[in-house]
């Protein structure tokens, strides 16, 4: 696509459900990074994916939280057992590759957990 | 570890007007990279303007310069003849060149208000 996509846009969920955020990135680009924003704060690194190699989880806050990518196609991010703490924006973003230090971003998914 | 540090959580500035937001960074590497980027309420974050620290030359970019000290650790960005579309989160971030620093690090943000 011309951009990088994210879905859904918004989503509200309960306490203790889970819940899948996707990313679609950029074509071509095989570096693909997860942020999360809390209101008014700055962005925090979740987890990195650059092509086939093993991701950098070193962001990812719990063991609730995981993400996936197949090649360097589309990411899921999943919350597991969603606590109020989590509601934030998820953002994602593209590079070209690993070397660019480029970001191309997302609008994000704003998450709200009640 | 690198950091960066937005001390202003708001500014606001005239329309025409000038207005220069700071930013400050802590790091022991001597090759990277520093950016601005902005983000308006569409969230989407826009890449406003990238400095290389070996680079002495301040990057410009039309309305938007930046105030790169290395000694300092210190990158401000101003905006000149602001406009009203200018108004959005203005975020400092910082990576490092070296292979593997593939981290972005970005500082908790400015928001920017614009009066017509």
């Amino acid at each position: 696509g011309a951009g990088v996509s994210q879905s859904p846009s918004n989503k509200v969920t309960e306490k203790g459900k889970d819940v899948e955020l996707r990313c679609d990135p950029i074509s071509g680009h095989t570096a693909l990074y997860w942020y999360r924003q809390r209101l008014g704060q700055g962005l925090e690194f979740l987890i990195y994916f650059q092509g086939n190699s093993a991701p950098d989880k070193s962001g990812l806050p719990s063991d609730r939280f995981s993400a996936e990518r197949t090649g360097e196609s589309v990411s899921t991010l999943t919350i597991q057992r969603t606590q109020q703490e989590d509601s934030a924006v998820y953002l994602c973003a593209s590079s070209p590759d690993s070397f660019n230090e480029k970001l191309f971003f997302g609008s994000g998914t704003q998450l709200s957990v009640l | 570890a690198q950091t960066v540090t937005q001390s202003q959580p708001e500014m606001s500035v005239q329309e025409a007007e000038t207005v220069t937001l700071s930013c400050t960074y802590d790091t022991s590497e001597s090759d990277y990279y520093l950016f601005w980027y902005k983000q308006p309420p569409s969230r989407q974050m826009i890449l406003v303007i990238r400095q290389e620290a070996y680079k002495q030359q301040n990057a410009t970019e039309n309305r938007f310069s930046v105030n790169f000290q290395k000694a300092a650790k210190s990158f401000s960005l101003k905006i000149s003849d602001s406009q009203l579309g200018d108004a959005a989160m203005y975020f400092c971030a910082y990576r490092s060149a070296r292979t593997g620093g593939f981290k972005t690090i970005f500082g908790a943000g400015t928001r920017l208000f614009v009066k017509a």
